[in-house]
């Protein structure tokens, strides 16, 4: 079965600006969980979305925001663009359940903020 | 808050040699242990987690909850293993899908 989509896989940005990832998990999974990856900060937890609702949230300000459809696909925004915003943003789908940390991770989006 | 610790970023060992991966957690309740892995160009995917007590491509790890560890481990490395490795917890009521450590780089020399 096709693996979990992220799109798009590479952006460049100017700072102000605003951007949005998309997120197409495996099929089946409605659990959807983003994270921001640097080389200084490792992998940071941003959010989780289940059914639509946000379910968990990391310390992120409040540029950094997302949604869930009834798809399940899921995207995030970030607004007013910083250069620290540069990373590489992961997605990550799951069961819920007992499988609910066994997490299924897309190829990435890379985000450059100039 | 939780916190996850892979004291180091680099591992070097050459191919036949044991090789041990540490990771060390803050968190006094019951968590959920994970190992993930990164190959070179690959996605970052589940190795093994702590409840099912699986050997996976020969790697083990085992909850040490006195120590707070979850130190993986493998007797015999293979040049495939080269890669890098991330430790992961869960706990109960967290608000945070996973707790990553961040990571340890493993080279397995020929």
């Amino acid at each position: 079965k096709a693996g979990v989509t992220q799109t798009p896989r590479y952006l460049i940005k100017t700072r102000g600006q605003q951007v949005t990832l998309s997120c197409s998990p495996i099929s089946g999974h409605r659990s959807v969980s983003w994270y921001q990856q640097t080389p200084g900060q490792g992998l940071q937890f941003l959010f989780e979305y289940f059914s639509e609702t946000q379910r968990n949230k990391g310390n992120f300000p409040g540029r950094f925001s997302g949604r869930q459809f009834s798809n399940s696909r899921s995207e995030m925004n970030v607004s007013t663009l910083e250069l620290g915003d540069s990373a590489l943003y992961l997605c990550a789908s799951s069961l819920d359940g007992a499988g609910a940390n066994v997490l299924t991770f897309g190829a990435g989006s890379r985000l450059t903020v100039l | 808050a939780q916190r996850v610790t892979q004291p180091e970023k680099l591992l070097s060992v050459f191919k036949g040699a044991p090789v041990e991966l540490k990771c060390n957690y803050s968190y006094s309740g019951s968590p959920e242990l994970f190992w993930y892995v990164q190959y070179s160009r690959q996605r970052l995917q589940l190795l093994l987690r702590h409840i099912s007590r699986e050997s996976i491509k020969g790697f083990t790890a085992d909850l040490n909850k006195g120590e707070t560890s979850f130190h993986l481990k493998k007797p015999f490395a293979q040049e495939e293993d080269s890669a890098m490795y991330y430790c992961a917890l869960s706990r109960p009521g967290g608000s945070e899908k996973l707790v990553f450590g961040k990571g340890t780089k493993l080279t397995v020399n020929p």
